[in-house]
């Protein structure tokens, strides 16, 4: 139960783009589709934006997008905007009712 | 809407244990399996351990296995977990969450409760 890698930052100006990836193993990430982000802002809990990879709970904006590739997820958050800025972290079921995070991606919004 | 409110978090001296609960509300506690995920000072989000609906099922990270246990009161809609021979890098703030199965993700987390593990 190794944690996901996720960079420790990323940035991107208002407007922009910018992905974060989640890398796993075959065992996690790449043996199943329940990858899933989550924001989580100073001082508040975390909040799901996406889920099954690419899927958006409702009232989550379409600025955000998830996919995977292999045991590599990412997320992209288009559009940037002042309050994308927090910390992003992917989490994915590793089977044997077992679950794994990422170690956190902070977003910069410059 | 739905509410998890968690308690029970305080300083308490390494190997001493301390119990932690999450209070439900909003929707059909029953239905749902619940989780702990804690997350220490300034790190990541570590997940801890599910409970099934029922309270049937109970499933901890390897790391923990031994030391944690959650439970459930489905008719007090509450979810606990008891925290034994506690060490400092248990230090974090804990937060219960419920699971969507038909999201496969945790849709709902509480504010947390912080636990320092301190002498």
């Amino acid at each position: 139960q190794s944690a996901l890698t996720q960079p420790p930052s990323a940035s991107g100006s208002l407007g922009q783009s910018v992905t974060i990836s989640c890398t796993g193993t075959s065992s996690d990430v790449g043996a199943y589709n329940y990858v899933s982000w989550y924001q989580q802002r100073p001082g508040e809990a975390p909040k799901l934006i996406i889920y099954e990879v690419s899927k958006r709970p409702s009232g989550v904006p379409d600025r955000f997008s998830g996919s995977k590739s292999g045991n590599t997820a990412s997320l992209t958050v288009s559009g940037l905007q002042a309050e994308d800025e927090a910390d992003y972290f992917c989490s994915s079921y590793a089977g044997r009712n077992s679950y794994v995070f990422g170690t956190g991606a902070k977003v910069t919004v410059l | 809407q739905v509410q998890l409110v968690e308690s029970g978090g305080g300083v308490v001296q390494p190997g001493r244990s301390l119990r932690l609960s999450c209070a439900a509300s909003g929707f059909t506690f029953s239905s749902h399996a619940m989780h702990w995920v804690r997350q220490a000072p300034g790190k990541g989000l570590e997940w801890v351990a599910i409970i099934s609906y029922d309270g049937s099922n109970k499933y901890y990270a390897d790391s923990l296995k031994g030391r944690f246990t959650i439970s459930r009161d489905n008719s007090k809609n509450m979810v606990y977990l008891r925290m034994n021979s506690l060490r400092a890098e248990d230090t974090a703030v804990y937060y219960c969450a419920r699971y969507n199965y038909d999201y496969h993700a945790f849709d709902n987390w509480g504010q947390g409760t912080l636990v320092t593990v301190s002498s």
